[in-house]
């Protein structure tokens, strides 16, 4: 099983600073099986960014990923209010598929 | 549209079964496409279960394999999962969400639904 291992735990920034998310696995992901979620409280997690650096339908270019083989990064330019959430990696290159343990990205 | 909503109880009893259901609307259940339950116990991160395509195939998560049963109803567009012998250990929201294998991604969750292991 690929441990993803997702640092720092919690990010403390305010609004108009740059997030840098770190996902580390535990052997080399292909980028095309990297994806990242984003998760307010109370909701569903949220498709933000797959094949490790393409974000999906209607999410903001202040949102973008990159990253190859065992190191991977989700960068949160300019944070608007709405972005404090909690953010997750995950891999489906070798089953089983598996999240990392999420940063939470705070006021 | 799609949207995929889960159903069940709220509180289960220790050692007894826990099932889900989850109803899907706005594509067909039939597509090519896997079926999915992830969990989330309170403050933790997520788990992946397993997955299901409408053809019956599987895969399961394998430290839950030995206790979980996934099946389809085409006929009622929905998809269930059923966990044996629950703990305290499987209080979780459940979601249940669909995979796309284009970009290899869970494109569209459900709400989640709170299942409490409790006597």
């Amino acid at each position: 099983e690929i441990v993803l291992t997702q640092s720092p735990g919690t990010l403390s920034l305010s609004p108009g600073e740059r997030a840098t998310l770190s996902c580390r696995a535990s052997q080399s992901v292909s980028s095309s099986d990297l994806t990242w979620y984003q998760q307010k409280p109370g909701q569903a997690p949220r498709l933000l960014i797959y094949g490790a650096s393409n974000r999906a339908t209607g999410i903001p270019d202040r949102f973008s990923g990159s990253g190859s083989g065992t190191d991977f990064t989700l960068t949160i330019n300019r944070l608007e209010p709405e972005d404090f959430a909690v953010y997750y990696c995950q891999q489906y290159g070798s089953p089983p598929l598996t999240f990392g343990g999420g940063t939470k990205v705070e006021i | 549209q799609v949207q995929l909503q889960e159903s069940g109880p709220g509180l289960v009893k220790p050692s007894e079964t826990l099932s889900l259901t989850c109803t899907v609307s706005g594509v067909s259940i039939s597509d090519n496409i896997s079926w999915n339950w992830i969990r989330q116990p309170p403050g933790k991160g997520l788990e992946w279960i397993g997955y299901i395509f409408h053809s019956g195939s599987f895969r399961y998560y394998p430290p839950l394999k030995s206790r979980v049963t996934m099946s389809v109803d085409t006929s009622k567009s929905q998809f269930t999962l059923n966990l044996r012998s629950v703990t305290a250990a499987d209080t979780a929201v459940y979601y249940c969400a669909r995979w796309r294998d284009t970009i290899n991604a869970f494109e569209v969750w459900g709400q989640g639904t709170m299942v409490t292991v409790s006597s």
